[in-house]
């Protein structure tokens, strides 16, 4: 069976730090990747996506990142953390068109 | 207009009450049709797909209208475990990618 990882689970940094958060799924292959941050009572939004190593697609333009190193490793990250990007950073994996699923996230407060 | 619009509630029911979420979407050309449960610190699980001749799923209906392009999720029977927040989510512009509704927040009391 498929499963997904995000380390850490939470996290406090401060402002102007870096950030590198990592997802990791098992049981699939070329499985499409997903970031998504939920800042507190706010809905999902989504960050980035992958189809593939080293295919990334940006849906919001913002001092983050993504990589895909591996087919199935997922990473976000941040030279300089921001207040504003504090939030619940959850990983999402799928097959072609359909459900996602999620990882159980890494709680992130930038101070 | 909203890609995904949900009740914005929240809903406070008694044990065994019957509720029913509303959901809209934008998006005409939207193939896929979900409903998530998220547990308060939790990330969201896959509660049920929508088919287009709606599907049950044990106290759980849920039905799709794409001609008023309108989701619902019914609980029969509530139980205190239903209380969570319901995602209503909708397939978006690329079959890749999934559009979130905010939720709509359900407490069921003893």
């Amino acid at each position: 069976s498929q499963t997904i990882h995000q380390w850490p689970a939470t996290l406090v940094q401060p402002v102007g730090s870096p950030l590198s958060l990592e997802c990791t799924v098992e049981g699939t292959s070329n499985p499409n990747l997903y970031w998504y941050r939920q800042a507190a009572g706010r809905g999902l939004q989504l960050l980035f996506y992958s189809v593939g190593i080293g295919q990334i697609s940006s849906e919001v333009p913002q001092n983050l990142s993504a990589s895909r190193p591996q087919d199935r490793q997922f990473i976000l990250s941040s030279k300089k953390l921001l207040l504003s990007d504090s939030g619940f950073y959850l990983c999402a994996w799928s097959v072609s068109q359909g459900e996602q699923y999620f990882g159980p996230g890494t709680r992130l407060t930038v101070t | 207009r909203k890609e995904v619009e949900q009740d914005p509630g929240p809903f406070n029911v008694p044990e065994g009450a019957t509720v029913a979420f509303n959901c809209t979407y934008s998006n005409s050309a939207s193939q896929s049709f979900f409903w998530y449960r998220q547990d308060c610190r939790k990330e969201p699980k896959l509660l049920m797909s929508v088919y287009s001749s709606g599907n049950e799923d044990g106290r759980f209906t849920a039905q799709l209208n794409r001609a008023s392009q309108y989701i619902s999720l019914l609980i029969r029977d509530s139980k205190l475990s239903d209380s969570a927040t319901y995602l209503c989510v909708v397939s978006g512009g690329s079959n890749y990618k999934l559009t979130f509704g905010k939720g709509t927040l359900l407490t069921v009391n003893p």
